[in-house]
């Protein structure tokens, strides 16, 4: 079965860290880029970052850019999201999801977790 | 950026009624990068439609879109009750993905 599953998601204090991790299996991890989604309560769904399937590329959206790092590890078919200098607008459920064709991560994203819940709060 | 815009912001329909979602970008979407998702209550998104007109694996064929340049459309030939949900439009374009605010599709 192809699946993602988060993990590393909790409550911290404003300024404080996470890491998130995303393990997938049921397809070849290597060959796609992978993205983080999230979602506010209540609200749509924001594109977080993505990273290329080799992992030499990464791309942010400008609200995380220079807080969050994504990273992945192709040998442990793993992927990550480190969060620093959290704030409060960064409460949401965060989803890891697979990129639907191997050749291009613009396309879209076909294979989603059910996410992990981030609350930033003193 | 590209800001992208959904409407009606809600569809109230009946089962076997046809629904006509619009999504709608501030610039041209360049190689139709544009994808449809259905989200349920609770539940992850789920990819209906990728490269504004190609379905997803295991998509029934009565999702459709169609569309370029800066308008598309998602096209649910007759609604089944599994397909009261919100959806999104999503797009990108210069290493940016951006996704529309939603249409919720309610029964009538």
């Amino acid at each position: 079965e192809v699946q993602v599953v988060e993990s590393g998601g909790g409550l911290v204090q404003p300024g404080g860290s996470l890491r998130l991790s995303c393990a997938a299996s049921g397809f070849t991890f290597r060959k796609y880029a992978m993205t983080w989604v999230r979602q506010a309560p209540g609200k749509g769904l924001e594109w977080v970052s993505t990273v290329t399937h080799s992992g030499v590329s990464t791309f942010y959206a400008d609200s995380v850019k220079g807080r969050f790092t994504i990273s992945r590890d192709n040998s442990k078919n793993t992927l990550y999201l480190q969060m620093n200098s959290l704030r409060a607008d960064d409460t949401a459920l965060y989803y890891c999801a697979k990129v639907v064709v191997t050749t291009a991560w613009a396309y879209g994203m076909d294979v989603w977790g059910q996410g992990t819940t981030v609350t930033v709060s003193s | 950026e590209i800001v992208l815009t959904q409407s009606p912001d809600t569809l109230s329909l009946s089962p076997g009624e046809r629904a006509t979602l619009s999504c709608r970008a501030s610039q041209s979407v360049r190689s139709n990068y544009l994808a449809w998702y259905q989200q349920k209550a609770g539940q992850a998104p789920r990819l209906l439609i990728y490269a504004a007109s190609s379905r997803a694996t295991g998509i029934p064929d009565r999702f459709s879109g169609s569309g370029s340049g800066t308008d598309f459309t998602l096209t649910i030939s007759r609604l089944e009750p599994e397909d009261f949900a919100v959806y999104f439009c999503q797009q990108y374009d210069n290493s940016l993905v951006t996704f529309g605010p939603g249409t919720k599709v309610d029964i009538k």
